[in-house]
C-alpha cells in the first residue's frame, strides 16, 4: 500500500521568502505524482503533474521535482506572497487510476 | 470549460434520511472519481468510473452507499440511509484518462444530524 508523507504539517513564511514543500512516498512504483492546492471550504486545484519518467515540472514560480528512486518529491514555491497561503496537497498515483494524497502543509505567509 | 461541477454544495439532513450528491465531469474526460475528505481519514478514494463503468468500488464503505454513472455527463453518489459518522466533505473528480491530470470540483460538504 502506498503511504504519502508531508512533512511539515504547517509552516509559515514571511513574505518574499521561497517556499520549500516535501512529500515522501513509499512505494517507489508510482506513475506519477500531482500536487494540489487548496484553499479553506473550497476544492483542490491541480498545480503541477509530474510523470514518473520526469525529474521536474516548471510552472510559473512553482517548481516541482521528483525522485522515485528516495521516495521522494518537492515543491518550491519562489517569491511566496501572501496569497499563496493555502494547503498544499501531494498524491502519488498508485496505479493507473488511483491517487494516494498525503495530509497536506498548511503555509501561511505573512505580509 | 467550468470545471468539474457539484451540487449541492451544502446538505444538512437527519440522521436516516437519503441523500444524493450530483457531479457533472469535465466534458471529453472519460474517468470519474468520488472521494471523501475528513480530518481523521483525509481523503480516500470511494469509486472510480472509467466510460461510464465502476471500475473499483473498493473504497464504498459500505452497502448503504451507492454510486451510478448512466451517461459521460452526470453521476451521482447516494447514501441510504445516512448516518452522523458520514458527514464530511466528499468531491468529484474527472481525468481525460487514466494516469492524466484530475480535476476535481469544488466539493459537497455533508452534515448529518
Amino acid at each position: 500500500k502506498q503511504e504519502v508523507t508531508q512533512i511539515p504539517a504547517a509552516l509559515s513564511v514571511p513574505e518574499g521568502e521561497n517556499l520549500v514543500l516535501n512529500c515522501s512516498f513509499t512505494d517507489s512504483a508510482i506513475y506519477n505524482l500531482q500536487w494540489f492546492r487548496q484553499d479553506p471550504g473550497k476544492g483542490l486545484t491541480s498545480l503541477l503533474l509530474i510523470q514518473s519518467s520526469q525529474r521536474e515540472q516548471t510552472s510559473g514560480r512553482l517548481n516541482a521535482s521528483l525522485d522515485k528512486s528516495s521516495g521522494r518529491s518537492t515543491l518550491y514555491i519562489a517569491a511566496s506572497q501572501p496569497g499563496d497561503s493555502a494547503t498544499y496537497l501531494c498524491a502519488g498515483r498508485v496505479n493507473d487510476y488511483k491517487l494516494s494524497f498525503g495530509a497536506g502543509t498548511t503555509v501561511t505567509v505573512r505580509a | 470549460d467550468a470545471g468539474v461541477i457539484q451540487s449541492p454544495r451544502h446538505e444538512v439532513t437527519e440522521m436516516g434520511q437519503e441523500v444524493t450528491l450530483r457531479c457533472k465531469p469535465i466534458s471529453g474526460h472519460n474517468s470519474l472519481f468520488w472521494y471523501r475528505q475528513t480530518m481523521m481519514r483525509g481523503l480516500e478514494l470511494l469509486i472510480y468510473f472509467n466510460n461510464n463503468v465502476p471500475i473499483d468500488d473498493s473504497g464504498m464503505p459500505e452497502d448503504r452507499f451507492s454510486a451510478k454513472m448512466p451517461n459521460a455527463s452526470f453521476s451521482t453518489l447516494k447514501i441510504q440511509p445516512s448516518e452522523p459518522r458520514d458527514s464530511a466533505v466528499y468531491f468529484c473528480a474527472s481525468s481525460s484518462g487514466p494516469s492524466t491530470e484530475a480535476f476535481f470540483g469544488q466539493g459537497t460538504r455533508l452534515t448529518v444530524v
